[in-house]
């Protein structure tokens, strides 16, 4: 069984500031990691994904994660929060065999601070 | 086409009527997911196709819920006797054949039962 922890239901920085949203994972097997982005009345976007190649992934609009094994995290990072980074942000995991189905964690709102 | 498409993207019904959900991948794309999101949840996995075929419908809530994809593209999503917990953001995703492919995401369909 696979699961996925967002720590963080609501995350607020200033705008410029660092954003960290985190992530943290179960799985039985190697894992692939996803993050994805939600606007409002949109569909959900991949920003970036592991798939077992180099830890740090970077992925569109400057975010970037890093996976981390002994930790089970993948935390996504962006060093300058933009206000059009507000968002909702998901963390999904799979696996690299049977039906790759996402499991999800229940999301954190990001709001920018002018 | 150019992306997943879902229709329609608001549908409103009373308790105990059927509905039925549609969503068309993009066009190269062999597999295709069914997610069911509630309000303040992620998305949680329904169903999926490979082609027609219909390898896994563990996360399908009830024997209400069916899924089909007759001829490998378009699928559609029905539910029977609509009860007010069905009401959700049901959302659609297709990706190239399975090893770690990104899934895309269509703009959803957001059911409300009365």
């Amino acid at each position: 069984a696979q699961s996925v922890t967002q720590l963080g239901s609501h995350v607020s920085v200033s705008e410029g500031a660092l954003v960290l949203l985190r992530c943290n994972y179960s799985s039985s097997v190697p894992p692939y990691l996803f993050w994805y982005v939600q606007y409002p009345n949109q569909g959900l976007q991949l920003l970036l994904k592991y798939t077992s190649a180099a830890t740090l992934v970077k992925g569109i609009n400057g975010f970037e994660a890093e996976f981390k094994k002994s930790e089970t995290s993948f935390h996504l990072t962006k060093p300058s929060a933009h206000m059009s980074d507000a968002a909702e942000y998901f963390c999904a995991v799979s696996h690299n065999f049977g039906n790759e189905k996402l499991t999800f964690g229940t999301g954190t709102r990001l709001t920018i601070i002018p | 086409g150019a992306g997943v498409s879902q229709s329609p993207r608001y549908k409103v019904t009373k308790r105990g009527q059927d509905v039925t959900l549609r969503c068309d991948p993009i066009s190269s794309h062999a597999t295709l997911y069914w997610y069911q999101q509630a309000l303040g949840q992620g998305p949680e996995f329904l169903t999926y196709f490979n082609y027609e075929a219909q390898p896994d419908k563990s996360g399908l809530p009830s024997d209400r819920f069916s899924a089909e994809r007759p001829e490998g593209s378009i699928s559609t999503l029905t539910i029977q006797r609509t009860e007010q917990r069905d009401s959700a953001m049901y959302r659609c995703a297709s990706s190239l054949e399975r090893s770690g492919n990104t899934q895309y995401f269509g703009p959803g369909t957001r059911l409300t039962v009365l």
